[in-house]
């Protein structure tokens, strides 16, 4: 079973709606936070990370961050059908070398 | 932003082949990881390594060997492929200080 849990699976939201994206860790020597996105046909690029409990909001892009219950989420205000993309949360270990592990991810699609 | 290029890009072998997947970044970045891409399993971590010489060991590591022969070099070795290998592989590379990992363009690798 994934350490990295993703929900949901896909997502569809209509264009200008908002998109709301969720992780958890069930591995509780993680520390830091990632999220991916991933273009069809593409690498994975960095979209946001978080460290600290609280929010961090970059644009249009907000993530929330819960290190208690090891819980992250992307919201994606005034979606595009740029924004339309596999979007991965990534978590480093805080043990040993730092294995950085990602979840299976969730498929958005944004409709115009 | 860092310069991660994959080799070959596509790749068929036939079960029971030797196959090697090489991967170069022209950063000197300390961390070199590789992973597997399959859907529905999101990035599934295969080795990884901080430096010349040194081998971590992922998540899924079963019939995959690596060697890091130098900073810039990193290879993944599938010395009796089988279809169960069938998969995209992407390579990464981080800087020690800094936690952003920098993706190839993957090799897409099918074991008929």
């Amino acid at each position: 079973q994934q350490k990295v849990q993703q929900s949901p699976e896909s997502l569809i939201v209509p264009e200008g709606g908002m998109a709301s994206l969720n992780c958890t860790s069930s591995d509780r020597n993680v520390d830091y936070f990632w999220w991916y996105r991933q273009h069809s046909g593409k690498s994975p690029k960095m979209l946001m990370s978080i460290f600290s409990n609280g929010e961090k909001e970059e644009g249009r892009f907000t993530v929330h961050l819960n290190k208690a219950s090891l819980h992250t989420s992307l919201h994606i205000r005034d979606s595009q059908p740029s924004d339309s993309a596999l979007y991965l949360c990534a978590a480093r270990g805080n043990t040993g070398n730092y294995k950085y592990v990602f979840g299976a991810g969730t498929r958005l699609k944004v409709i115009a | 932003e860092a310069a991660v290029t994959q080799s070959p890009r596509n790749k068929v072998t036939v079960t029971g082949g030797n196959v090697t997947l090489s991967c170069r970044q022209t950063n000197s970045h300390n961390y070199m990881y590789w992973y597997r891409q399959d859907t529905g399993h999101g990035l599934r971590l295969i080795h990884y390594s901080y430096g010349a010489g040194n081998l971590q060991i992922g998540d899924v590591p079963d019939g995959y060997k690596a060697t890091r022969t130098t900073q810039e070099d990193f290879f993944l070795l599938l010395e009796l492929a089988s279809p169960s290998q069938t998969s995209l592989y992407f390579c990464a590379s981080r800087e020690f200080s800094q936690n952003t990992l920098y993706f190839g363009a993957g090799t897409r690798l099918s074991v008929l």
